[in-house]
C-alpha cells in the first residue's frame, strides 16, 4: 500500500496569505488528523476529520480550518498568516480514527515558511 | 499540557538496549500507550502500543508498570539509525483533545 502522501512538500509565503495543504491517506483509511510542529515543540494537534466530520479539535485560532472529501483526502487551510504559523505540517491517517488501540502513520509533512 | 513526561534528552551507546521512560499517572483504563519517534525532518513513525499488558515487536518492547502510571520503551540493540526524538502519548477517548508531549531526544553515542 502507498503511505500517507501531503502536498506541496516546501512552501514559502508571506505575512496575511493564506495556504492550503493537501493530504491523501493510505488507501482504506477514514480518519485523517492535521498536527504542527515547529522548532523546539512537540507535535501539537490540530484537529481530526472522520467521514468528512470534524471529530476532534486541538487548541489553535479560528484561521485553522480543514475539510475532508468523501475520497477521505483532506486539506487543511490556514488564512492571515503569521510569522508564526511557520512550521512542519504534519497529516496522519488510520482506518478507524483516534483511540481505541487503532495506529496512525504519518506523512513526510509541508513545511510551511512565513516570510 | 501533555498528559505524559518524558526526560528532554538520553544518551545511549550503540550496541546496548535504550530504556526510555514516560510517566502517565493521570491515565485511565481505557487509554493506551503509544510510541512513536520522528527522524530529523521526516514524519513520526509508529513504534508500538499497548494498553496493561508488555508487548513486544520487531522494533521494540514496551514495559507497562501494573499501575499504568509508567512505562518503558526498550530498544534491545540501538544503532546510531535510532537517533531520534521518541514521544510517549496517552490516546483520550475520541471526543477528547489529543495532546502530544516535547518526547525524549536519544542521542546514540558510537
Amino acid at each position: 500500500k502507498a503511505g500517507v502522501t501531503q502536498t506541496p512538500r516546501y512552501l514559502i509565503k508571506t505575512r496575511g496569505q493564506q495556504v492550503t495543504l493537501s493530504c491523501s491517506p493510505i488507501s482504506g483509511h477514514r480518519s485523517v488528523s492535521w498536527y504542527q510542529q515547529t522548532p523546539g515543540q512537540g507535535l501539537q494537534f490540530l484537529f481530526e476529520y472522520f467521514s468528512e466530520t470534524q471529530r476532534n479539535k486541538g487548541n489553535f485560532p479560528g484561521r485553522f480550518s480543514g475539510r475532508q472529501f468523501s475520497n477521505s483526502r483532506s486539506e487543511m487551510n490556514v488564512s492571515t498568516l503569521e510569522l508564526g504559523d511557520s512550521a512542519l505540517y504534519l497529516c496522519a491517517s488510520s482506518p478507524l480514527g483516534l483511540g481505541a488501540g487503532d495506529t496512525q502513520y504519518f506523512g513526510p509533512g509541508t513545511r510551511l515558511t512565513v516570510l | 499540557d501533555a498528559k505524559t513526561t518524558q526526560p528532554p534528552s538520553m544518551d545511549c551507546a550503540e550496541g546496548r538496549a535504550a530504556n526510555l521512560p514516560c510517566n502517565h499517572s493521570t491515565i485511565s483504563g481505557n487509554e493506551y500507550v503509544y510510541w512513536y519517534r520522528q527522524i530529523h525532518s521526516q514524519g513520526p513513525q509508529y513504534i508500538i502500543h499497548g494498553l496493561k499488558n508488555n508487548e513486544t515487536n520487531e522494533m521494540a518492547s514496551l514495559i507497562i508498570t501494573e499501575d499504568r502510571k509508567s512505562s518503558t520503551l526498550i530498544l534491545p540493540h540501538a544503532t546510531l539509525r535510532d537517533t531520534a526524538v521518541y514521544y510517549c502519548i496517552v490516546l483520550m477517548n475520541r471526543d477528547d483533545k489529543i495532546i502530544f508531549g516535547k518526547g525524549t531526544r536519544l542521542h546514540i553515542l558510537p
